[in-house]
């Protein structure tokens, strides 16, 4: 599986529009990125999946360059209820997979 | 469906003692993955299975640990003897085989051995 690089923490006001990005630079052609959250006390969560250019749900938005090696997590206009560990991944799908979470990016939101 | 659903939510245990975790995926979903949650090593995968075959257990970490999937919809992840240091939330997830990597993880087991 591609390994993963994203930053620790991040903090943000509420109200703003967090960016957060993940380095994928060995990321093999049939892998896709997937984001996950996760609250205190809680498995985490799917948010989004992407393969290339941009993906929105009601949730996020997952931009993704040509080149594929990295890929940033757009949350618009945060509340403090997105605090939470938010986790980049990369896998291929179909066949024997598995899904390998990495450190993750705490973000905390500020009043 | 109701999720991915483990238990127990909670288990508090002596040095030494045999702990069973358990894990009921959702209907459908042919892989199975158990993971392990501490403040040190953040999320670990311990082992997934695919069509209750063990496919990957190289996370496991000793000889202590154990896992099953009899059927689709079940599987234990048993400690004997457990340890202080498998303190953790361990975690039970489910996924379709094809598509994509999207798993649905169940709500944990916080174990705590003293």
């Amino acid at each position: 599986l591609a390994k993963t690089t994203q930053p620790i923490s991040m903090d943000s006001y509420e109200g703003q529009e967090v960016n957060i990005t993940c380095s994928h630079n060995n990321i093999a052609t049939n892998d896709y990125i997937t984001w996950y959250q996760q609250f205190p006390s809680q498995g985490p969560r799917f948010i989004i999946q992407g393969y290339k250019t941009k993906v929105t749900n009601e949730v996020a938005s997952l931009f993704i360059p040509a080149d594929r090696k990295s890929s940033t997590l757009s949350l618009p206009r945060v509340s403090l209820s997105d605090t939470a560990v938010y986790y980049c991944l990369v896998g291929s799908s179909g066949g024997y997979q598995k899904v390998t979470f990495g450190t993750g990016t705490k973000l905390q939101v500020i009043p | 469906d109701a999720g991915v659903i483990q238990s127990p939510r909670h288990e508090v245990t002596e040095m030494g003692q045999e702990v069973t975790l358990r894990c009921k995926p959702i209907s459908g979903h042919d892989y199975l993955f158990w993971y392990r949650q501490t403040m040190m090593r953040g999320l670990e995968l311990l082992i997934y299975f695919n069509n209750n075959v063990p496919i990957d257990d190289s996370g496991m970490p000793e000889d202590r640990f154990s896992a099953k999937m009899p059927n689709a919809s079940f599987s234990t992840l048993k400690i004997q003897p457990s340890e202080p240091r498998d303190s953790a939330v361990y975690f039970c997830a489910s996924s379709f085989q094809v598509t994509n990597t999207e798993a649905f993880f169940g709500q944990g087991t916080r174990l705590t051995v003293v």
